[in-house]
């Protein structure tokens, strides 16, 4: 059983660009989470998805940043008009419904120039 | 927001020496959970904890969940080289499935 997967695991982008992250759940998850990590850190939660709804984006920014998990395909986090400070690891976890325990992937790590 | 205080920051052991770190919160938790993360790569799942008072074992990692829901410890016996990365506690505030808050993390080092 796969684990979960993003990609890609490395995205340089210049300011004003536009980044988009991937993350394919486990295999049954139906259940997706963002998470943020800046340098020495711990991670910081963003948003939660499951299939095609938004269940609770109160750690996301509340310009550029956008996340979807549609009904076919991985789940994607999108940044607009990245800048400096948007340089970070981007991490996506995901479980089974009613479970507790979350996977996570191995990132995808943004350097915006 | 919802916050935890995880100690301590960093340790430099020799091998073989035990290990403990822990994880206050002023807030309740219902559920307690120890990731280990390596450079460059994302936190791998050590051990979770569901019930107030819980002690459960992984090989040589212990972590209990405090009696109040406030605090959780994770310790470390007999500690060997793969041992070193940065562990992160993580507590969820409700039960099935939620948002993770997560500890600044311990970095932990060791000296063969």
């Amino acid at each position: 059983n796969a684990g979960v997967m993003q990609n890609p695991r490395h995205l340089v982008r210049r300011r004003g660009q536009e980044a988009r992250l991937r993350c394919s759940p486990m295999k049954g998850h139906s259940h997706v989470y963002w998470y943020r990590q800046l340098p020495e850190e711990g991670l910081k939660f963003m948003v939660y998805l499951q299939k095609e709804n938004i269940i609770d984006e109160s750690g996301m920014p509340k310009e550029r940043f956008s996340a979807e998990f549609p009904k076919e395909g991985p789940s994607i986090l999108r940044i607009q008009q990245v800048v400096r400070g948007d340089s970070a690891a981007y991490f996506c976890a995901s479980s089974p419904p009613s479970t507790e325990t979350q996977y996570f992937g191995p990132g995808t790590r943004l350097l915006v120039l | 927001g919802q916050q935890l205080n995880q100690s301590p920051q960093s340790m430099f052991i020799q091998e073989g020496e035990d290990v403990s770190m822990n994880c206050t919160s002023s807030s309740i938790f219902n559920t307690w959970l120890w990731y280990k993360q390596d450079p460059g790569e994302g936190p791998v799942l050590l051990i979770a904890l569901y019930k107030a008072g819980e002690l459960t074992s992984n090989g040589r990692l212990t972590a209990q969940f405090g009696i109040t829901r406030k605090d959780s410890f994770l310790n470390i016996s007999a500690s060997i080289p793969s041992d070193v990365g940065i562990y992160f506690c993580a507590g969820q505030m409700l039960q099935g499935a939620q948002k993770l808050v997560f500890g600044q993390g311990t970095r932990l080092t060791i000296n063969p």
